[in-house]
């Protein structure tokens, strides 16, 4: 049974560009939540997304942006990329209505 | 705005030490508690769940206590081992909330 997976492992962007990350949850899970961890502190909530819609948000401009698939495959999506976006990205995944996430690996996103 | 806090940052000690980690909340009003620990550049793995009417939880050398009242939980690990080094990370869950981090202790266990 496959966890949480998550790609590409690395990436390099320049300011202003574009970039997609992308999540497949674990087998039978329908919940997916994005967090942003920086360089020696602790990951930051995104958003969440369930039944192909974004539920939760934390406190995360619009330039991040996501989506669900129908088989729960999720990306994320971050528009005008800023240095200060450099960082840990996390996908984390659930079945609705449990309380334990499983986390994939993430993907190092460096800004230059 | 839940708030939270671990002490201390880092922490290194030699093997077969007992340990304890500690994690401060500043909303006391919590669904549940999660222990995570974090290898260098890695995702998060689940050790220890504690739902808000539990005191503790155990797994193997691992026991985790929540007092919501005084807004704190521990992580307890007995016989440390230089395979426990790693971040190990709190995160506290609110009713209707995500899970919000603490920053983490980075753990060194010395040979």
């Amino acid at each position: 049974d496959a966890g949480v997976t998550q790609s590409p492992t690395h990436l390099i962007k320049t300011r202003g560009q574009q970039v997609t990350l992308r999540c497949s949850p674990k087998s039978g899970h329908d919940t997916v939540s994005w967090y942003q961890q920086a360089l020696g502190q602790g990951p930051q909530f995104i958003f969440q997304y369930y039944e192909e819609e974004e539920r939760q948000r934390g406190n995360f401009p619009d330039r991040f942006s996501g989506h669900q698939y129908p088989n729960y495959s999720s990306e994320l999506n971050v528009n005008a990329l800023l240095l200060g976006d450099s960082a840990l990205y996390l996908c984390a995944s659930r079945i609705t209505g449990s309380d334990t996430q499983y986390f994939g690996p993430g993907t190092r996103l460096t800004v230059l | 705005k839940q708030e939270v806090t671990q002490i201390p940052a880092a922490l290194s000690v030699p093997e077969g030490e007992n340990l304890v980690l500690n994690c401060s909340f500043t909303d006391s009003a919590i669904y549940n508690l999660q222990w995570f620990r974090q290898d260098p550049g890695k995702g998060l793995t689940s050790l220890l769940l504690i739902q808000s009417s539990q005191r503790e939880q155990t797994s193997g050398r691992l026991n985790a206590s929540l007092d919501k009242s005084s807004g704190r939980s521990t992580l307890y690990i007995a016989a440390s081992q230089p395979g426990d080094s790693a971040t190990y990370l709190c995160a506290v869950k609110n009713y209707g909330q995500n899970f919000v981090f603490g920053p983490g202790t980075r753990l060194s266990v010395l040979p």
